[in-house]
Protein backbone atom coordinates (compact mmCIF):
# COMPACT_ATOMS: atom_id res chain seq x y z
CA UNK A 1 0.00 0.00 0.00
CA UNK A 2 0.95 3.87 -0.84
CA UNK A 3 1.65 5.29 2.32
CA UNK A 4 4.54 8.02 3.62
CA UNK A 5 6.47 7.93 7.39
CA UNK A 6 7.65 10.65 8.98
CA UNK A 7 9.31 9.07 12.19
CA UNK A 8 9.60 12.07 14.24
CA UNK A 9 6.36 13.37 15.65
CA UNK A 10 8.57 16.32 16.92
CA UNK A 11 12.20 17.63 16.82
CA UNK A 12 13.96 20.32 18.82
CA UNK A 13 16.96 22.23 17.28
CA UNK A 14 19.05 24.80 18.72
CA UNK A 15 18.74 28.32 16.69
CA UNK A 16 21.35 28.01 14.68
CA UNK A 17 22.23 25.00 14.08
CA UNK A 18 21.42 22.65 11.29
CA UNK A 19 18.20 20.70 10.67
CA UNK A 20 16.94 17.41 8.75
CA UNK A 21 13.54 16.34 8.93
CA UNK A 22 12.67 12.40 7.61
CA UNK A 23 10.41 11.26 5.24
CA UNK A 24 10.02 7.75 4.04
CA UNK A 25 7.44 6.66 1.60
CA UNK A 26 6.48 3.56 -0.05
CA UNK A 27 5.14 4.04 -3.70
CA UNK A 28 5.25 1.85 -6.86
CA UNK A 29 6.42 3.86 -9.22
CA UNK A 30 8.55 7.26 -9.88
CA UNK A 31 7.10 9.62 -6.91
CA UNK A 32 6.00 13.06 -6.85
CA UNK A 33 7.50 14.40 -3.47
CA UNK A 34 6.43 17.70 -1.56
CA UNK A 35 7.21 19.66 1.56
CA UNK A 36 4.64 21.61 3.17
CA UNK A 37 4.86 23.79 6.24
CA UNK A 38 2.22 24.60 8.85
CA UNK A 39 3.03 27.36 11.02
CA UNK A 40 0.69 27.56 14.17
CA UNK A 41 -2.87 28.87 13.26
CA UNK A 42 -1.96 28.86 9.65
CA UNK A 43 -2.99 27.03 6.39
CA UNK A 44 -0.29 24.89 4.65
CA UNK A 45 2.54 26.59 2.36
CA UNK A 46 4.57 24.67 -0.29
CA UNK A 47 8.22 24.86 0.73
CA UNK A 48 9.37 22.62 -2.46
CA UNK A 49 8.82 19.60 -4.49
CA UNK A 50 10.29 16.89 -6.62
CA UNK A 51 8.73 15.60 -9.72
CA UNK A 52 12.63 14.46 -11.73
CA UNK A 53 15.52 15.41 -12.71
CA UNK A 54 18.04 16.65 -10.03
CA UNK A 55 17.93 14.63 -6.62
CA UNK A 56 18.66 17.77 -4.91
CA UNK A 57 15.85 20.47 -5.31
CA UNK A 58 15.84 23.85 -3.22
CA UNK A 59 13.07 25.82 -1.84
CA UNK A 60 12.06 28.99 -0.56
CA UNK A 61 12.73 29.72 2.92
CA UNK A 62 16.39 28.51 2.92
CA UNK A 63 15.39 24.86 2.83
CA UNK A 64 16.20 22.16 0.60
CA UNK A 65 15.42 18.10 0.10
CA UNK A 66 16.96 15.15 -1.31
CA UNK A 67 15.26 12.68 -3.35
CA UNK A 68 17.29 9.36 -2.37
CA UNK A 69 15.48 6.13 -4.42
CA UNK A 70 17.19 3.40 -2.89
CA UNK A 71 16.32 4.85 0.66
CA UNK A 72 12.59 5.65 -0.61
CA UNK A 73 13.43 8.87 1.47
CA UNK A 74 13.08 12.43 0.63
CA UNK A 75 14.90 14.35 3.83
CA UNK A 76 14.13 18.15 4.53
CA UNK A 77 17.38 19.92 5.48
CA UNK A 78 18.36 23.36 6.23
CA UNK A 79 21.72 24.68 7.16
CA UNK A 80 20.61 26.88 10.00
CA UNK A 81 17.50 27.10 11.76
CA UNK A 82 16.18 30.51 12.93
CA UNK A 83 13.32 30.70 15.12
CA UNK A 84 10.50 31.51 12.60
CA UNK A 85 11.10 28.29 11.31
CA UNK A 86 9.24 26.78 14.33
CA UNK A 87 6.05 24.92 12.31
CA UNK A 88 4.70 21.62 11.89
CA UNK A 89 5.84 19.83 8.83
CA UNK A 90 4.39 17.76 6.47
CA UNK A 91 5.95 15.77 4.09
CA UNK A 92 3.47 14.11 0.93
CA UNK A 93 3.70 11.92 -1.88
CA UNK A 94 1.97 11.96 -5.40
CA UNK A 95 0.13 8.66 -6.15
CA UNK A 96 -1.51 9.90 -8.95
CA UNK A 97 -1.84 13.20 -11.56
CA UNK A 98 -4.11 14.73 -9.57
CA UNK A 99 -3.44 17.03 -6.12
CA UNK A 100 -6.53 15.21 -4.45
CA UNK A 101 -4.42 11.93 -4.79
CA UNK A 102 -1.65 13.11 -2.68
CA UNK A 103 -0.80 10.81 0.85
CA UNK A 104 0.41 13.04 3.42
CA UNK A 105 2.50 11.99 6.24
CA UNK A 106 1.60 12.82 9.93
CA UNK A 107 3.82 15.64 10.74
CA UNK A 108 6.81 16.75 11.86
CA UNK A 109 6.47 19.58 14.74
CA UNK A 110 9.99 21.68 14.89
CA UNK A 111 10.33 23.31 18.29
CA UNK A 112 13.42 26.11 18.06
CA UNK A 113 15.48 26.30 21.28
CA UNK A 114 16.48 30.09 22.00
CA UNK B 1 -3.72 39.22 -3.56
CA UNK B 2 -6.49 37.43 -1.30
CA UNK B 3 -5.94 34.02 -0.32
CA UNK B 4 -7.81 31.14 0.44
CA UNK B 5 -10.39 32.49 3.09
CA UNK B 6 -12.28 30.17 5.60
CA UNK B 7 -14.86 31.04 8.13
CA UNK B 8 -15.48 30.48 10.81
CA UNK B 9 -12.18 30.16 11.90
CA UNK B 10 -13.34 28.29 15.24
CA UNK B 11 -16.80 26.84 15.94
CA UNK B 12 -17.77 25.22 18.94
CA UNK B 13 -21.05 23.36 18.70
CA UNK B 14 -23.40 21.27 20.90
CA UNK B 15 -23.42 17.03 19.83
CA UNK B 16 -26.18 16.42 17.07
CA UNK B 17 -26.20 20.08 15.53
CA UNK B 18 -25.08 20.43 12.17
CA UNK B 19 -22.98 23.11 11.10
CA UNK B 20 -21.79 24.88 7.93
CA UNK B 21 -18.06 25.48 7.29
CA UNK B 22 -17.35 27.68 4.28
CA UNK B 23 -14.60 28.19 1.62
CA UNK B 24 -13.89 31.09 -0.53
CA UNK B 25 -10.86 29.80 -3.40
CA UNK B 26 -8.39 32.17 -4.80
CA UNK B 27 -9.88 33.70 -7.62
CA UNK B 28 -9.52 31.30 -10.80
CA UNK B 29 -8.93 28.23 -8.88
CA UNK B 30 -10.89 25.55 -10.50
CA UNK B 31 -9.91 23.33 -8.14
CA UNK B 32 -10.79 22.90 -4.21
CA UNK B 33 -10.38 20.79 -1.59
CA UNK B 34 -11.63 19.69 1.78
CA UNK B 35 -8.98 18.19 4.18
CA UNK B 36 -9.54 16.83 8.08
CA UNK B 37 -6.95 17.65 10.66
CA UNK B 38 -7.05 15.62 13.51
CA UNK B 39 -4.29 16.15 16.27
CA UNK B 40 -1.40 13.95 15.45
CA UNK B 41 -2.68 13.17 12.01
CA UNK B 42 -1.40 13.98 9.00
CA UNK B 43 -4.35 15.71 6.55
CA UNK B 44 -7.19 13.34 5.80
CA UNK B 45 -8.70 14.05 2.04
CA UNK B 46 -12.32 14.15 2.53
CA UNK B 47 -13.61 15.96 -1.22
CA UNK B 48 -12.67 17.79 -4.00
CA UNK B 49 -14.22 19.75 -6.82
CA UNK B 50 -13.41 20.97 -10.13
CA UNK B 51 -15.41 23.54 -11.06
CA UNK B 52 -18.70 22.99 -9.55
CA UNK B 53 -18.74 19.15 -9.94
CA UNK B 54 -17.15 16.62 -7.26
CA UNK B 55 -15.69 13.75 -8.87
CA UNK B 56 -14.72 12.03 -5.49
CA UNK B 57 -16.70 11.74 -2.45
CA UNK B 58 -14.83 8.95 -1.30
CA UNK B 59 -13.36 10.75 1.32
CA UNK B 60 -16.03 11.70 2.93
CA UNK B 61 -16.28 9.60 6.42
CA UNK B 62 -19.88 9.28 6.46
CA UNK B 63 -23.44 10.02 5.17
CA UNK B 64 -23.58 13.07 7.90
CA UNK B 65 -21.09 15.06 5.58
CA UNK B 66 -21.76 16.37 2.62
CA UNK B 67 -20.32 19.24 0.02
CA UNK B 68 -21.52 22.00 -2.61
CA UNK B 69 -19.98 24.49 -4.52
CA UNK B 70 -21.22 27.34 -6.38
CA UNK B 71 -20.40 28.99 -9.46
CA UNK B 72 -17.28 27.89 -9.52
CA UNK B 73 -16.37 29.48 -6.49
CA UNK B 74 -17.63 29.04 -2.63
CA UNK B 75 -17.71 25.99 -1.26
CA UNK B 76 -19.77 24.84 2.22
CA UNK B 77 -19.09 21.76 3.69
CA UNK B 78 -22.15 20.62 6.13
CA UNK B 79 -21.79 18.39 8.94
CA UNK B 80 -24.97 16.97 10.57
CA UNK B 81 -25.85 15.57 13.76
CA UNK B 82 -22.55 16.62 15.15
CA UNK B 83 -20.55 13.97 16.77
CA UNK B 84 -17.56 14.12 19.33
CA UNK B 85 -15.31 12.40 16.93
CA UNK B 86 -15.82 15.16 14.29
CA UNK B 87 -13.86 17.64 16.81
CA UNK B 88 -10.65 18.84 13.93
CA UNK B 89 -9.05 21.44 12.26
CA UNK B 90 -10.92 21.79 8.61
CA UNK B 91 -8.74 22.80 5.60
CA UNK B 92 -9.58 24.17 2.40
CA UNK B 93 -7.24 24.16 -0.31
CA UNK B 94 -7.49 26.05 -3.56
CA UNK B 95 -5.12 25.38 -6.82
CA UNK B 96 -5.51 26.21 -10.48
CA UNK B 97 -6.05 22.89 -11.68
CA UNK B 98 -6.22 19.54 -10.57
CA UNK B 99 -2.81 18.36 -11.95
CA UNK B 100 -0.09 17.83 -9.34
CA UNK B 101 2.15 20.88 -10.71
CA UNK B 102 -0.35 23.06 -9.38
CA UNK B 103 0.10 23.65 -5.75
CA UNK B 104 -2.52 23.94 -3.05
CA UNK B 105 -2.81 26.73 -1.53
CA UNK B 106 -4.35 26.68 2.03
CA UNK B 107 -6.27 28.66 3.97
CA UNK B 108 -6.17 28.69 7.72
CA UNK B 109 -8.60 26.18 9.06
CA UNK B 110 -11.66 26.16 10.88
CA UNK B 111 -11.39 24.34 14.51
CA UNK B 112 -14.60 22.53 14.97
CA UNK B 113 -15.16 21.33 18.80
CA UNK B 114 -18.15 19.53 19.55
CA UNK B 115 -19.05 19.48 23.54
Amino acid sequence: AQSVTQPDIHITVSEGASLELRCNYSYGATPYLFWYVQSPGQGLQLLLKYFSGDTLVQGIKGFEAEFKRSQSSFNLRKPSVHWSDAAEYFCAVGAGDSNYQLIWGAGTKLIIKP
Amino acid sequence: GAGVSQSPSNKVTEKGKDVELRCDPISGHTALYWYRQSLGQGLEFLIYFQGNSAPDKSGLPSDRFSAERTGGSVSTLTIQRTQQEDSAVYLCASSLDRGRNSPLHFGNGTRLTVT
